[in-house]
């Protein structure tokens, strides 16, 4: 059974750090490109981040660029995202997804990054 | 990178259909052929529906159908089922290794 777990997630002050994991269990995480979205407190689903299979490519949304880091470790079959600088409007629950064709189709069951003084 | 814009509700009776729409640009939604739809309920995971337009992942029932024309996409659940309730979004391909999401519609069944 295909299972995505995430992992890392807390509170955190302003201007801080946190590092998420995703564990993949079921299948290679070798074999997909990788996601990270996230969900806001009562709000919708935004893409955040792409990495391809070797982690030679990443892209990220532009309210995260140059803050964000995602990487994986295809030995571990682990996927990270380094959130660094953070600001309130990171608050979110964040999720980890594996791409089908440019859609997601596994996900983790989420993890709530909440940024506050 | 701006959201792709759904109706924020829909609702129908119980075997009737209903069609939710997801409009974004020639950037995104009528630029590629890969528009996935998601159906996720309160406090859980999102749900992959639909991807590539129209193509239906293993287990998904076939009332469940997505179609495109233009920038806008539609998904059509057809035969609505009281499980159906829950949080719709849309999301496109919108440029190189690139992504956005709808904004949402919250389907109710009467």
């Amino acid at each position: 059974e295909v299972q995505l777990v995430e992992s890392g997630g807390g509170s955190v002050q302003p201007g801080g750090s946190l590092r998420l994991s995703c564990a993949a269990s079921g299948f290679s995480l070798r074999t997909k490109w990788m996601h990270w979205v996230r969900q806001a407190p009562g709000k919708g689903l935004v893409w955040v981040s792409y990495i391809n299979n070797d982690g030679t490519v990443t892209t990220y949304a532009d309210s995260v660029k140059g803050r964000f880091t995602m990487s994986r470790d295809n030995v571990k079959n682990t996927l990270y995202l380094q959130m660094n600088s953070l600001r309130a409007e990171d608050t979110a629950v964040y999720f980890c997804a594996s791409d089908l064709n440019c859609g997601f189709d596994y996900w983790g069951q989420g993890i709530l990054v909440t940024v506050s003084s | 990178q701006s959201a792709l814009t759904q109706p924020p509700s829909a609702s129908g009776s119980p075997g009737q259909s209903v069609t939710i729409s997801c409009t974004g640009t020639s950037s995104d939604v009528g630029g590629y052929n890969y528009v996935s739809w998601y159906h996720q309920e309160p406090g859980k995971a999102p749900k992959l529906m639909i991807y590539e337009v129209s193509k239906r992942p293993s287990g998904v029932p076939d009332r469940f159908s997505g179609s495109k024309s233009g920038n806008t996409a539609s998904l059509t659940v057809s035969g609505l089922q009281a499980e159906d309730e829950g949080d719709y979004y849309c999301a496109s391909k919108a440029g190189s290794r690139l992504w956005v999401f709808g904004g949402g519609t919250k389907l109710t069944v009467l």
